[in-house]
């Protein structure tokens, strides 16, 4: 069963904040938010996690609902060089594990 | 976050042969992972490499196909043995502490094509 659920297609504008959307609604307590992306021909890139609380980075937001089941990854200004296949993956907080990927849509960024 | 180098990262193979690809990261990890992406396909998890120990596969890969080393915490190697055309993908190493908490790191994969 998959863990997450995002879009299968949307795309942005360039310049433009890209807001990617992901439900998770069966997340546990103790499951980190994480958001890869995959840029072609490359491997893919870490962009930012959360477990309760929004965060911000250099990259992105990740803003997380209260009730945890939703969350959404904020590009505040889109540009050309963020044209990628982005995933939303949950993992759990304790214990080794690792990262298991879904399908996630591909943004393409329009000029 | 860690740099991790992957060689070679292309190459084109005769099935019936064997290649093996090298990952070093340029620091100590725990934990190093192989993953492969079948064209057109998200990325499946191969194996998960700890030194010292035999690594681990997940259901559908065995390790007389895919051995694998890792002789110490900056270095280990993937060997795709008597490969086929359905061995064609790109082979990626990512390396991280295996904690939830921690994010994991990509090389950019060894895109190997078999004929």
């Amino acid at each position: 069963d998959a863990k997450t659920t995002q879009p299968p297609s949307m795309d942005c504008a360039e310049g433009r904040a890209a807001n990617l959307p992901c439900n998770h609604s069966t997340i546990s307590g103790n499951e980190y938010v994480y958001w890869y992306r995959q840029i072609h021909s490359q491997g893919p890139q870490y962009i930012i996690h959360g477990l309760k609380n929004n965060e911000t980075n250099e990259m992105a937001s990740l803003i997380i609902t209260e009730d945890r089941k939703s969350s959404t990854l904020i590009l505040p200004h889109a540009t050309l060089r963020d044209t990628a296949v982005y995933y939303c993956i949950v993992r759990y907080q304790t214990g080794a594990n690792n990262l298991f990927f879904g399908t996630g849509p591909r943004l393409p960024v329009i000029p | 976050s860690a740099v991790i180098s992957q060689k070679p990262s292309r190459d084109i193979c005769q099935r019936g042969t064997s290649l093996t690809i090298q990952c070093q990261v340029d620091s100590q990890v725990t934990m190093m992972f192989w993953y492969r992406q079948q064209p057109g396909q998200s990325l499946t998890l191969i194996a998960t490499a700890n030194q010292g120990s035999e690594a681990t596969y997940e259901s559908g890969f065995v390790i007389d196909k895919f051995p694998i080393s890792r002789p110490n915490l900056t270095f280990s190697t993937l060997t795709v043995s008597n490969m086929s055309p359905e061995d064609s993908s790109i082979y990626l190493c990512s390396v991280g502490s295996g904690f939830g908490d921690q994010p994991q790191h990509f090389g950019d994969g060894t895109r190997l094509s078999i004929l």
